[in-house]
């Protein structure tokens, strides 16, 4: 129990193009999603925690503008890195909970923007 | 600020030895203690959770509780190569009054390495 996916597993863009990036819990419903970011060597920094239904909530620094989350369902939320630029290149996971509980994450995103 | 700290490493033992992993963490209201291992290249994957004191014991991994201490420590007994690993010890924030934020404070992590 307790799977998390993540859709793509990698992707390449052109600097300024829009990428999304899913995280499903497939097992159970989530009631709160939380996306990473870690480059290279780092440790996981924490973008925005999101509860489905409501408004993300960002960490201090994260663009919320830049960085679109939309949990819409107890099962699914959207990452969407607008714009993207060469610096937003990095390694995105995702994880998801049940009522505030153990997180499980989902197995990552490799952005690559040229 | 919340913290939780955790000896960079690397860490190198044999293999068959025992491996201990420390870890101190800022927030003494803090209910929820984990371990999770990151392979390079890979998202992290739980191993243990602990929430009383004491030991928990599952398998070859040993996670110790001291609250008091504000102290979590994860023992992997017989290390085997492929428990090279950064291990990342995560604390659950709290609110003032006790209740859970939902959201984890990380440690940076200790970089353990197997030797054959």
């Amino acid at each position: 129990g307790a799977v998390v996916s993540q859709h793509p597993s990698w992707v390449i863009c052109k600097s300024g193009t829009s990428v999304k990036i899913e995280c499903r819990s497939l097992d159970f419903q989530a009631t709160t999603m939380f996306w990473y970011r870690q480059f290279p060597k780092q440790s996981l920094m924490l973008m925005a925690t999101s509860n489905e239904g409501s408004k993300a909530t960002y960490e201090q620094g994260v663009e919320k503008d830049k960085f679109l989350i939309n949990h819409a369902s107890l099962t699914l939320s959207t990452l969407t890195v607008t714009s993207a630029h060469p610096e937003d290149s990095s390694f995105y996971i995702c994880s998801a909970s049940r009522r505030a509980e153990t997180q499980y994450f989902g197995p990552g995103t490799r952005l690559l923007v040229l | 600020q919340k913290e939780v700290e955790q000896n960079s490493g690397p860490l190198s033992v044999p293999e068959g030895a025992i491996a201990s992993l420390n870890c101190t963490y800022s927030d003494r209201v803090s209910q929820s203690f984990f371990w999770y291992r990151q392979y390079s290249g890979k998202s992290p994957e739980l191993i243990m959770s602990i929430y009383s004191n004491g030991d928990k014991e599952d398998g070859r991994f040993t996670a110790q509780l001291n609250k008091a201490s504000q102290y979590v420590s994860l023992l992997i007994r017989d290390s085997q190569p492929s428990d090279s690993a950064t291990y990342l010890c995560a604390v659950n924030a709290q609110f003032v009054w006790g209740g859970s934020q939902g959201n984890l404070i990380f440690g940076k992590g200790t970089k353990l390495s197997v030797k054959p």
